[in-house]
């Protein structure tokens, strides 16, 4: 069965401190690996799409790696504009399979 | 270009009423897809629809739920006869293609059954 496991559940940094977000996954035949943001009360936001082990893709602070078995979502510098709710998910055929998110908190 | 569009951004029922949640595509984009976010939950696939066509339904509860994404006109899911456990936020995507392609989300539609 597909499944995406993201940790830690909750991460609060200060300003400017940088860490990573974990995404495992298990799926067969993976058409894709998606990250959103999710702010309270609105829908996931589109961050990045990655098709294949070893690709890298980067916007602002944020950059998103891939292997066989799972994702990072690394940040760096984070600013208070950053929390949110990341969400990681696989897609199979055509659906997404979501994981619960990592709820991250920077305080100023 | 506008986004997914949603409406309504908050419904309340009351248990046995119907509720009808209406979803617009982005501009170009011909792939619906309705997921449910219950509350302390992930977000859960429903429905994937194209225009006149459901594509699959496999993550639809069996009963009181449908879907449509008539030729005109915007996506409609609609829930029967609410219960309480039917109260969660529902999104809607939409996608130019399907597999590989990037599904974007509206801001949802938050569904108080009292």
């Amino acid at each position: 069965e597909d499944q995406v496991t993201q940790s830690p559940e909750a991460l609060r940094l200060q300003e400017g401190e940088s860490s990573s977000l974990n995404c495992s996954y298990t799926v067969s035949g993976l058409r894709g690996l998606f990250w959103y943001r999710q702010d309270p009360g609105k829908g996931p936001e589109f961050l990045f799409t990655l098709y294949s082990a070893g690709e890298e893709k980067e916007k602002e602070r944020l950059k998103a790696t891939l292997t066989k078995k799972e994702s990072f979502l690394h940040i760096t510098a984070p600013k208070p504009e950053d929390s949110a709710t990341y969400l990681c998910a696989v897609q199979r055929a055509q659906k997404l399979v979501f994981g619960q998110g990592t709820r991250l908190t920077i305080n100023p | 270009n506008a986004g997914v569009m949603q409406n309504p951004r908050h419904l309340v029922r009351r248990r046995g009423q119907e509720a009808r949640l209406r979803c617009s595509p982005m501009k170009g984009h011909s792939h619906v897809y309705w997921y449910r976010q219950l509350p302390e939950e992930g977000l859960k696939f429903m429905v994937y629809l194209q225009k006149e066509n459901i594509i699959d339904e496999s993550g639809m509860p069996k009963e009181r739920f449908s879907a449509e994404f008539p030729k005109e006109g915007p996506s409609i899911l609609r829930i029967q006869q609410v219960v309480r456990g039917d109260s969660a936020a529902y999104f809607c995507a939409s996608s130019e293609g399907q597999i590989g392609e990037t599904q974007y989300f509206g801001p949802g539609t938050r569904l108080l059954v009292l």
